[in-house]
């Protein structure tokens, strides 16, 4: 089945050490989300990329970075984890290639414990 | 980007309708109106997208009044597993090039 996932489900990384969080997927989407996710709160986007096109949000902290070397692939990385930086992120997709707003599909998410 | 406000948490029991409302009074015309679930410990999923008047799908039924300045995700007959949060999003047309934001959500919790 296409889908989108992303590894590992669960990291433990020490404060100030950084940290790669990957995601991949099938679907040949044009478009890969990623959010992050704390307790009992709404995703937030942290930034996203149409092909090769980066767009980073506003409030997005210079420590969260990004790369996309191909359609299949995302990667997040966080320079110098802090202890808030401990949250739940998700990658989603979505085609890219409509005039109407496009489903994303969110992977299963990995959780990120800074120590 | 539209604002949304939806209730902060609601909850049910088993059989029964559940209506969630979501208010965005300043949508704007090019807007549609999505909804997406999510349970604990995974990504959210999406239920079901309208413009105006009803959609339904096996899941879900969207009403969305001439105005648009609100919508309501009905569930028909909730059992446990629709206990999740759901999310109202409200975004214009494009091709991916402008990213959705997610609010605050409804948690609803269906107790047998």
């Amino acid at each position: 089945d296409a889908m989108v996932i992303q590894n590992p489900r669960y990291q433990v990384t020490q404060f100030g050490k950084p940290v790669t969080l990957s995601c991949s997927q099938t679907l040949n989407h044009n478009v890969m989300y990623w959010y992050q996710q704390k307790s009992s709160q709404a995703p937030k986007l942290l930034f996203h990329y149409y092909d090769k096109d980066f767009n980073n949000e506003a409030d997005t902290p210079d420590n969260f970075q990004s790369r996309r070397p191909n359609t299949s692939f995302c990667f997040l990385d966080i320079r110098s984890p802090g202890l808030g930086d401990a949250a739940m992120y998700l990658c989603a997709t979505s085609r890219g290639v409509g005039d109407y707003q496009e489903t994303q599909y969110f992977g299963p998410g990995t959780r990120l414990l800074v120590l | 980007l539209a604002k949304t406000t939806q209730p902060i948490s609601m909850d049910s029991y088993e059989g029964q309708e559940v209506n969630i409302t979501c208010s965005h009074n300043n949508i704007a015309t090019n807007d549609y109106i999505t909804w997406y679930q999510q349970f604990p410990s995974q990504g959210p999923r999406f239920i079901i997208q309208g413009y105006k008047t009803k959609v339904t799908n096996e899941v879900a039924s969207l009403f969305i009044p001439a105005d648009r300045k609100s919508s309501t995700l009905s569930l028909p007959r909730v059992s446990l597993s629709d206990t999740a949060v759901y999310y109202c999003l409200v975004g214009p047309q494009g091709t991916g090039r402008r990213a959705l934001t997610f609010g605050s959500g409804t948690r609803l919790q269906v107790q047998p």
